[in-house]
């Protein structure tokens, strides 16, 4: 049963923090994505690789995010310093060039 | 600015009978239109999509349509059925069928009740 795998499912930290998040993408999957889900955004687009390659990562704030694909089967999101305002549920998705992206179950984020 | 927008937060409609949502977008450019499931907790499920190419795009019970012209679409499940219950999500793409970033509505709750 293929499917994108993320961890931590839920991660609660103090403001400050470094938090990991990490995803394994679908084998075989040459495109993944990292999408936040809050109540006021929705889901939005924080970055996205093809062939571990960055596409587009404006979606990011870049003082303290960073997405990586350190090999073919392991994405990673980093949040350091975390912030309050980063709670939300963060998605991973994977797909190949043509089609759709399946999606993981998410890791839901909170930052106290 | 939103470019995808799900203007009904909600939908209830009765078992058996016909769901239909709707999406609206304001971008020309986009090109893919893909519609989305998701149960609390968690991740979206990929249901159908369309290209700008045509208007209507069907999987079982499920049927996309595409009015580009007045930049609406719409998704239709007939009939049906409780275990439809969840968010529905519209997401469009600017890059066609090439999969590329997605622009997501806010969704839109359905509950189907016997």
């Amino acid at each position: 049963d293929a499917r994108v795998t993320q961890t931590p499912r839920h991660k609660v930290t103090e403001m400050g923090q470094e938090v990991t998040m990490r995803c394994q993408p679908i084998l075989g999957h040459n495109t993944v994505f990292w999408y936040r889900q809050t109540m006021m955004q929705g889901l939005e687009l924080l970055a996205y690789f093809r062939n571990r390659a960055p596409l587009d990562d404006s979606g990011m704030p870049k003082d303290r995010f960073s997405a990586e694909m350190p090999d073919a089967t392991l994405a990673t999101l980093k949040i350091q310093p975390s912030e309050p305002r980063d709670s939300a549920v963060y998605f991973c998705a994977s797909g190949l060039v043509r089609g759709a992206a399946f999606f993981g179950q998410g890791t839901r984020l909170t930052v106290v | 600015d939103q470019q995808v927008k799900q203007n009904s937060p909600s939908l209830s409609v009765q078992e058996g009978r016909i769901s239909i949502l709707n999406c609206d977008y304001t971008n020309s450019m986009f090109d893919y239109f893909l519609w989305y499931k998701k149960y609390p907790a968690e991740g979206p499920t990929f249901l159908i999509s369309i290209s700008s190419i045509k208007d209507k795009n069907e999987d079982g019970r499920f049927t996309v349509f595409l009015n580009k012209s007045a930049k609406h679409l719409s998704l239709h499940i007939v009939p049906s059925q409780p275990g439809d219950s969840a968010v529905y999500f519209c997401a469009a793409s600017d890059t066609g069928s090439t999969l590329g970033r997605l622009y997501f509505g806010r969704g839109t709750q359905l509950t189907v009740w016997p």
